[in-house]
């Protein structure tokens, strides 16, 4: 499978615990992005690499949220002092080079905190 | 107001109808257009990207209209397998994040 691929599926976790998600993106592609995704509404972007560089964060993205790419292939998302808010299911996507191009979503990271 | 703005739905419909979608975007800026599937607890999937000139593939047509900041998406000939959300989706900057629409349920029925 070349997809993208992100670990763990699901993640269950009690408020306060930190928690982290991997993220594999398509080989090629250079761009990598994390969406976050609620019951009822479209994905919302989180942040976005090209390589290594990290160029964009959206407000979403809260202190308690760090996002790396460090070798620019895969990337890792983690939550700290997890909130109840913060249940949703985290979505990571690629991007070959170029302008005006397609992003390919992994399945998922569903985190659920109880 | 939502950057981009889609009727929830749901659509119900039979098999073998014709069915459109719409949506609306906010940021005259928009560089490019997407429609993306999705079905429930799976990731999106693309569907199609949305040319300026229209564009079909198969059952699907989409059509885009820049000067109303408008765009559309018609299944023709439904089958049972299109029963899923379909995502209005927007790049407001080449490269760079894509802003969803709230999506359209679509379920089609025998």
């Amino acid at each position: 499978d070349t997809g993208v691929s992100q670990n763990p599926r699901h993640k269950i976790t009690k408020r306060g615990q930190n928690v982290t998600f991997r993220c594999d993106p398509i080989s090629e592609h250079n761009r990598l992005y994390w969406y976050r995704q609620t019951l009822g509404q479209g994905p919302e972007f989180l942040t976005y690499f090209q390589n290594e560089a990290q160029l964009e964060k959206s407000r979403l993205l809260s202190d308690r949220f760090s996002a790396e790419r460090p070798k620019g292939s895969f990337s890792t998302l983690e939550i700290q002092r997890t909130e109840q808010g913060d249940s949703a299911m985290y979505l990571c996507a690629s991007s070959r080079p170029g302008a005006l191009v397609e992003q390919y979503f992994g399945p998922g990271t569903r985190l659920t905190v109880t | 107001r939502k950057e981009v703005e889609q009727d929830p739905g749901p659509f119900n419909v039979p098999e073998g109808a014709t069915v459109a979608f719409n949506c609306t975007y906010s940021n005259s800026a928009s560089q490019s257009f997407f429609w993306y599937r999705q079905d429930c607890r799976k990731e999106p999937k693309l569907l199609m990207s949305v040319y300026s000139s229209g564009n079909e593939d198969g059952r699907f047509t989409a059509q885009l209209n820049r000067a109303s900041q408008y765009i559309s998406l018609l299944i023709r000939d439904s089958k049972l397998s299109d029963s899923a959300t379909y995502l209005c989706v927007v790049n407001p900057r080449a490269g760079n994040m894509l802003t969803f629409g709230g999506g359209t349920r679509l379920m089609v029925k025998p």
